[in-house]
């Protein structure tokens, strides 16, 4: 099955910078990568997704880049928040499937400082 | 529409015990998932389900069954707890080819 990485898994920032965080995966047949937000004590939620035939997409601060050739994608926080502060999951289609089954990472704590 | 719902919120059992979690959605999906989620190791597919009287096994399945009971239900059972099944467990579902999966609130699930 497809296997996905993602570093780092923890993340600290001051108010105001960027944020990075990077996953790779194995199966070259994914074509759909999500990323979810999951606050404190609350249930995961769909932030933004790419799919194989975008490069970037973008949504008002966040944006998520995918190379294909090298099998990874990218989350970009511009401007963060202390309400960015949450877990941050990627996740990877199974190999292009139409069921729906997805493989997470291991989440990213990132942490804004005001 | 209460997307999807899970009961209970929280549970204390004994090694040894059995108990079901239940699992229900209003969206019409076909597809639906139990996960369990453990500090640092991410969101691990137990069982899922691609449409009503079908499941399958995902990455951790052990000590596990599940019931697609019809379309909008879908329950994870636990035969005879052990402490390494205490976890956070989550229902998700979604719609073929939609991919977006919608998350339940979660069980929080101690096991002494």
């Amino acid at each position: 099955g497809e296997n996905v990485e993602q570093h780092p898994s923890t993340l600290s920032v001051q108010e105001g910078d960027s944020a990075v965080i990077k996953c790779t995966y194995s199966d070259s047949a994914s074509n759909y990568f999500p990323w979810y937000k999951q606050e404190l004590g609350k249930r995961p939620q769909l932030i933004i997704d790419i799919r194989s035939n975008v490069g970037e997409k973008k949504d008002q601060r966040i944006a998520v880049t995918l190379n294909k050739t090298a099998k990874h994608f990218s989350l970009h926080i511009t401007e963060t928040q202390p309400e960015d502060s949450a877990v941050y999951f990627c996740a990877a289609d199974d190999r292009g499937s139409t069921l729906g089954r997805l493989y997470f990472g291991r989440g990213t704590q990132l942490t804004v400082w005001p | 529409n209460a997307g999807v719902t899970q009961t209970p919120k929280f549970q204390v059992l004994k090694t040894g015990q059995s108990m079901t979690l239940q699992c229900a959605q209003d969206m019409n999906h076909n597809s639906m998932y139990w996960y369990r989620q453990d500090p640092g190791m991410g969101l691990r597919l137990i069982y899922y389900s691609a449409s009503e009287g079908t499941t399958d096994k995902g990455e951790v399945p052990n000590g596990y069954n599940v019931s697609r009971l019809n379309k909008r239900e879908f329950s994870l059972r636990l035969e005879s707890a052990a402490p390494s099944q205490t976890s956070v467990y989550f229902c998700a579902s979604s719609q073929p080819r939609q991919h977006e999966q919608y998350f339940g609130p979660g069980t929080r699930l101690t096991v002494t």
